[in-house]
């Protein structure tokens, strides 16, 4: 069974950073490229990041360039989101979410940007 | 950059009645690979987004066949043959053909029953 397990969300002050974690199961996660997918209370989705197989090749959205970084470790069959000068227009679940086009989600976790 | 649009953005539905939803893209989704990379994903009320249809009217695993895709270029239509109580939620069309961004996704459908 595939499983996207989501960790590391929780409440930060705005300027503040935080790092999330997916871990992955059930599928050869090293030969899927992998991606972040946020949704802001009562909105709709909105793709963030996304990074190739090999961490060769990486897109951020407008929305969270220079702010935020994904990276994964194979060997460990996981997925980052490092979250840095973050905004109160960042609040949202996030969901780790791959394989051929977003097959798999994760169950996503809340982070909150507020003072 | 794709702009995908919806509709309706509100579909009451009766049980067992059909049901059908609108997605239409600003440019032609059909990939230099021959490949036309438009999905469909449903999120269920309080649960994560699941997707239904990849590549146009291809259902993924364990799908009921009463949901199914159809639709070519610019228009594409998921159709909900005869609805059940369990499939409330909202449904989201998006596109994979044009990077960057990566993924453009629909504003959602909302699915209720009336």
């Amino acid at each position: 069974e595939v499983q996207l397990v989501e960790s590391g969300g929780g409440l930060v002050q705005p300027g503040g950073s935080l790092r999330l974690s997916c871990a992955a199961s059930g599928f050869t996660f090293s030969s899927y490229s992998m991606n972040w997918v946020r949704q802001a209370p009562g909105k709709g989705l909105e793709w963030v990041s996304y990074i190739s197989s090999s961490s060769s090749t990486i897109y951020y959205a407008d929305s969270v360039k220079g702010r935020f970084t994904i990276s994964r470790d194979n060997a460990k069959n996981s997925l980052y989101l490092q979250m840095n000068s973050l905004r109160a227009e960042d609040t949202a679940v996030y969901y780790c979410a791959g394989w051929l086009q977003l097959g798999y989600w994760g169950q996503g976790t809340l982070v909150t940007v507020s003072s | 950059d794709v702009v995908m649009t919806q509709s309706p953005l509100s579909l009451p539905v009766t049980l067992g009645q059909p049901a059908s939803i609108s997605c239409r893209s600003s440019q032609s989704l059909v990939h230099s690979d021959g490949n036309t990379y438009l999905n469909w994903f449903q999120q269920r009320p309080g649960q994560s987004p699941r997707r239904l249809i990849y590549k146009v009217s291809n259902r993924d695993s364990g799908v009921p066949d009463r949901f199914s895709g159809s639709g070519s270029g610019t228009d594409f239509t998921l159709k909900i043959s005869r609805v059940e109580a369990e499939d409330v939620g909202v449904y989201y069309c998006m596109q994979g053909t044009h990077w960057p961004p990566i993924f453009t996704f629909g504003p959602g459908t909302k699915v209720d029953i009336k």
